[in-house]
């Protein structure tokens, strides 16, 4: 059965703490994104990956980080130099191609203590 | 101005209406156009997927692309409470995007028995 899984479904972050969650897919995908929903304001891009080893910023990248090591896997490290984590995390793959749409996971809900 | 602009509603209507959602756009090299389905708290899911303008109809939902006015619309027929969800529209295929999509905000729509 292919797809998208994401984990831990909730997580919660005190002050100061690095957190990271998980992505992984058997699609086969090359391609891997990391979003952010807030209420209101549809998906902003954080990461992306377009090969393994390799990632670029997206529109929102600062006080995260991600990791490629594996084209399976894209985790995402929410740091403590996010001053606003609180939000709904989804991560996509897709082939990479142009024309190709992207499939999401069931996203992880951030919160912080 | 956002390069992506969809009304976030929310948008109420009573069973067996249709729903008239829509997304308007700045960039004329889109070509690749697609409506997600979100439920509350779950990831999008592909609903709809046209390439360039004119019409693609799937049961009950219809997609519609005018490049000409940078305008989209999908359009719910004989609309089910199943059928409450956020609706993100997305596109692709500007000359630097390779597979990123641009979302609109999604707009929350409310099918009341």
């Amino acid at each position: 059965d292919g797809g998208i899984t994401q984990s831990p479904k909730y997580l919660f972050r005190k002050e100061g703490q690095n957190v990271t969650l998980s992505c992984e897919q058997n699609l086969n995908h090359d391609a891997m994104y990391w979003y952010r929903q807030d209420p209101g304001q549809g998906l902003r891009l954080i990461y992306y990956s377009q090969i393994v080893n390799d990632f670029q910023k997206g529109d929102i990248a600062e006080g995260y980080s991600v990791s490629r090591e594996k084209k399976e896997s894209f985790p995402l490290t929410v740091t403590s130099a996010q001053k606003n984590p609180t939000a709904f995390y989804l991560c996509a793959s897709s082939t990479g191609q142009v024309q190709e749409t992207q499939y999401f996971g069931p996203g992880t809900r951030l919160l912080v203590l | 101005q956002k390069e992506v602009e969809q009304d976030p509603g929310p948008l109420s209507v009573p069973e067996g209406a249709i729903v008239s959602l829509n997304c308007t756009y700045s960039n004329s090299a889109f070509q690749y156009f697609m409506w997600y389905r979100q439920y509350s708290r779950k990831g999008p899911e592909l609903l709809m997927y046209t390439y360039s303008s004119g019409n693609k109809e799937d049961g009950r939902f219809t997609a519609q692309v005018d490049k000409s006015s940078k305008y989209i619309s999908l359009f719910i027929r004989d609309s089910q409470p199943s059928d409450s969800a956020t609706y993100l529209c997305a596109m692709s295929g500007a000359t630097d995007s390779w597979g990123k999509l641009q979302f609109g905000a999604g707009t929350q729509v409310v099918v009341t028995p």
